[in-house]
């Protein structure tokens, strides 16, 4: 079955650095979406990503699809605490019912 | 508040016993999706209901069962609790099938002893 794997599962930064995550699936996905979870709380949609090489910004966070649309990465520039959570992408197999499948997640940390 | 209602919030029972979380989806929603996640693990898919007809299964248990109705809401019924069930149960919705992103609820978190 679909499998969408991310790296790393954890990362501490200090508040100000950078943080990048990256989402890999075994299958070609219609899109990808993107999802933060703050500690104790539940997922949040954050963006959706369809096309090929799409690139996305919002605000601190830039969220790119791979051209294969196999993969996709979410780049946080000069992290602050309110960052601290979970960041999961999800993702439909091309073809096949509407199963939106989860990654592994992301656990970010950080600290002034 | 996401516009997606959960209840009970929290909930203890004792292994081998039957549940019911309920999920009220945000208004217009005709998507409901049922998802599982266990302490630091990710998120499970179960199922998923469309308008009152269930549209993609995942790997929901035989002892799990769900169900959406007429007004939308569901209701995901788990019986012969093992411990092994614990977990946050969150439900989620969306307008349509493929419309973009989901709206999660706050979760059930169910704790079998």
């Amino acid at each position: 079955g679909q499998q969408v794997m991310q790296i790393p599962q954890y990362q501490h930064v200090q508040e100000g650095e950078d943080f990048t995550t990256y989402c890999n699936s075994s299958t070609t996905l219609s899109n990808i979406q993107w999802y933060k979870q703050r500690p104790g709380g539940h997922p949040v949609f954050l963006i959706q990503l369809v096309k090929s090489g799409e690139v996305k910004k919002q605000k601190r966070l830039t969220f790119q699809f791979g051209e294969a649309k196999k993969n996709s990465s979410l780049h946080i520039t000069a992290t602050q605490t309110t960052d601290v959570g979970t960041y999961f992408c999800a993702g439909i197999n091309t073809g096949t019912a509407s199963k939106l499948t989860f990654g592994t997640g992301t656990r970010l940390q950080v600290t002034l | 508040d996401s516009g997606v209602t959960q209840t009970p919030k929290h909930l203890i029972t004792a292994t081998g016993q039957r549940v019911t979380l309920r999920c009220s989806p945000r208004s217009g929603d005709l998507s409901v999706y049922w998802y599982q996640q266990s302490l630091d693990q990710g998120l499970q898919f179960l199922i998923q209901y469309y308008n009152g007809e269930e549209r993609a299964k995942g790997n929901i248990l035989e002892r799990f069962s769900a169900q959406q109705f007429p007004d939308l809401h569901s209701e995901l019924n788990l019986s012969s609790l093992e411990l092994g069930d614990s977990a946050l149960y969150f439900c989620a919705s969306s307008v349509e099938v493929h419309s973009g992103g989901y709206t999660f609820g706050s979760g059930t978190r169910l704790t079998v002893v």
